[in-house]
Order: structure tokens, then C-alpha cells, then sequence
């Protein structure tokens, strides 16, 4: 059972313009939702997290809305630049904690100059 | 600042060899650990997670072990591995409560051949 699910594997836009990756998730009892970017051959690294007494959180050119009732999270990217491109993850945990942090399969963006 | 180090960041083994792969984090005490892989095409998988020295909690049944002989100390093993372990492993950690992001090393790719 995937608790949380990126349904698009790959997204490709230009560079300027705003990327949205989208993630959905069924477990009702999440309420801490992370995003993860991965190059080739690195681990992932920490962009921005939300918690879900919030429905948005901004960081720089990073944006994250929380949409409870529809439980679905993206994260937005504006305005997306080439060294963007890389592998993104959606995350979320129970109030349990870091040890039970779910993650989706991820969706490899791409920023074309 | 808190750093995480991972080694080998590549290795080639036989089926049927050991496996010792190892963590270290340094600039932060009593941190959560964990083991995650991420096999081709999928998503990041946690393999193991520790609250503490010789703490460890098992997330999937499997070829593999962990122990965690000192605080900042975390390390991957297998008595004879499968072909079914290649992968990318990633070692991560965490401060000890409450919500916070994982913060993952650089990883090491396994090839059992």
C-alpha cells in the first residue's frame, strides 16, 4: 500500500517558468510533509517542510501548499532554473515522528535553458 | 555544523561476499539513525532506524543487519549478500524528537554481480 504517491515521474518546463510537482497521500493521520531533492549519485537534501496546521510555506523560490481535505501536497518552483533539474521527493510522517517518514517515488524534473 | 559521512561511496561485491558499510555524523549528540536504499526505479526504502547505541528497529525483513556501536555510529552488514541488494544506500539523521527533516548522506552504490 502506498501511503504516499508522486503520479507523474517526470515533468519537463522551461527555464523561468514555474515548475508544480504534485504529490497525494492517504493516510489522514500525516501531518508533517517534507520535500527532497536528489541529484545522480547524492543523497537527497532537505528543501522545505510543512506541518499540517499550515496550508503553505514559503522558501525563496520554494512554495509549499498543504491542501488537507484533498490530501495533496506540491511544491512549487518559481522561477525554475537548470540546476534545478533533479529528482524530487514528497515525504510525510505521523506524529511519531522521523522514524516513520513515508516517501514517494519522486518525480525526476527537468529545466530546459 | 552537523555532517554526515558515508562509505564506500561505490563497491562491487560477489554473491555470496560480506558487506560492512558504514556512517558517521559528526557536530550533533544523541541522534536518530537510519538505513535507507533506494533500488532502481523506486522509491527510498527504510531499511533500519536507531533511537540509540545497540537500538535498532527493523522497518523490512531482509539479508541485511545494522548495529550501532557508538552514539554518532551507524553501520550496514550482511553475512553473504544477494543479487537482490544491489542498490543505493543511503545513511541518515535526525534530531531525537519532535518533527524534523532527515538529513542523508552521500550514499554508496552497491553491485552485487
Amino acid at each position: 500500500d502506498q501511503q504516499v504517491k508522486q503520479n507523474s515521474p517526470s515533468l519537463s518546463v522551461q527555464e523561468g517558468r514555474i515548475s508544480i510537482l504534485n504529490c497525494d497521500y492517504t493516510n489522514s493521520m500525516f501531518d508533517y510533509f517534507l520535500w527532497y531533492k536528489k541529484y545522480p549519485a547524492e543523497g537527497p537534501t532537505f528543501l522545505i517542510s510543512i506541518s499540517s496546521i499550515k496550508d503553505k510555506n514559503e522558501d525563496g523560490r520554494f512554495t509549499v501548499f498543504l491542501n488537507k481535505s484533498a490530501k495533496h501536497l506540491s511544491l512549487h518552483i518559481v522561477p525554475s532554473q537548470p540546476g534545478d533539474s533533479a529528482v524530487y521527493f514528497c515525504a510525510a510522517t505521523t506524529q511519531g515522528g522521523s522514524e516513520k517518514l513515508v516517501f514517494g517515488k519522486g518525480t525526476k524534473l527537468t529545466v530546459n535553458p | 555544523s552537523q555532517t554526515i559521512h558515508q562509505w564506500p561511496a561505490t563497491l562491487v561485491q560477489p554473491v555470496g561476499s560480506p558487506l560492512s558499510l558504514e556512517c558517521t555524523v559528526e557536530g550533533t549528540s544523541n541522534p536518530n539513525l537510519y538505513w535507507y536504499r533506494q533500488a532502481a526505479g523506486r522509491g527510498l526504502q527504510l531499511l533500519f532506524y536507531s533511537i540509540g547505541i545497540d537500538q535498532i528497529s527493523s522497518e523490512v525483513p531482509q539479508n541485511l543487519s545494522a548495529s550501532r556501536p557508538q552514539d554518532r555510529q551507524f553501520i550496514l552488514s550482511s553475512k553473504k549478500l544477494l543479487l537482490s541488494d544491489s542498490g543505493f544506500y543511503l545513511c541518515a539523521w535526525s534530531v531525537r524528537l519532535g518533527h524534523s527533516p532527515l538529513h542523508f548522506g552521500n550514499g554508496t552504490r552497491l553491485t552485487v554481480t
